[in-house]
């Protein structure tokens, strides 16, 4: 079946501009996940949702970052007013449910913020 | 703070070989634990994940998991070069964070022909 998707793959910005980074989970999975990966480091989580709420926020770094699920699959990341410093690989996961379910991975959304 | 550590290597080792790799985690109530293969430029790539302890093969790979040490560790039997790879130790938080991984940085394990 069919993976989780997300897209732009690739996305370059301005500094000071909006971005928007959007993920579809595997169909069925209840729980959604937001991660963001620097270079040599492992993936950081910033948020997830369970349906169409955020369950856990608390990664996310500032109120420049915040992520919607309206209808409980698709979700959406917004960043406003970029910095260089957001530039990072972007990975969202799904999973069956929330708890020690696993995790998959979509491909990723590389963010360069110029 | 819930960490996870590993070795950032690399650590390479010859085709054929048994390659070893290996995580600790401090938080003691994490109760699920997943190791995932990273090549450079793509996502993370589920391939085991184990909740007891002791044993869990899975073809060339063993999860092995020690609670009381806080440990965690993948064996891969007869290394191929395409198993080179950056091999992700990730532990599932408790309490109010079940739903979160915490990652460790990785290891970098490359197989010479």
């Amino acid at each position: 079946g069919a993976g989780v998707s997300q897209t732009p793959s690739n996305k370059v910005t301005e500094k000071g501009k909006y971005v928007e980074l959007r993920c579809d989970p595997i169909s069925g999975h209840t729980a959604l996940y937001w991660y963001r990966q620097s270079l040599g480091q492992g993936p950081e989580f910033l948020i997830y949702f369970q349906g169409t709420g955020a369950a856990d926020d608390s990664g996310l770094p500032n109120d420049r970052f915040f992520a919607v699920r309206p209808e409980g699959s698709v979700s959406t990341l917004k960043i406003q007013r970029t910095e260089r410093g957001d530039s990072a690989m972007y990975l969202c996961a799904s999973s069956l449910n929330v708890g020690p379910y696993e995790q998959y991975f979509g491909p990723g959304t590389r963010l360069t913020v110029t | 703070q819930k960490e996870v550590e590993q070795n950032s290597g690399p650590l390479s080792v010859p085709e054929g070989a048994i390659a070893s790799l290996n995580c600790t985690y401090s938080d003691r109530g994490s109760q699920s634990f997943f190791w995932y293969r990273q090549y450079s430029g793509k996502s993370p790539e589920l391939i085991m994940s184990i909740y007891s302890n002791g044993d869990k093969e899975d073809g060339r790979f063993t999860a092995q998991l020690n609670k009381a040490s806080q440990y965690v560790s993948l064996l891969i039997r007869d290394s191929q070069p395409s198993d080179s790879a950056t091999y992700l130790c990730a532990v599932n938080g408790y309490g109010g964070s079940q739903g979160n991984l915490i990652f460790g940085k990785g290891t970098k394990l490359s197989v010479k022909p």
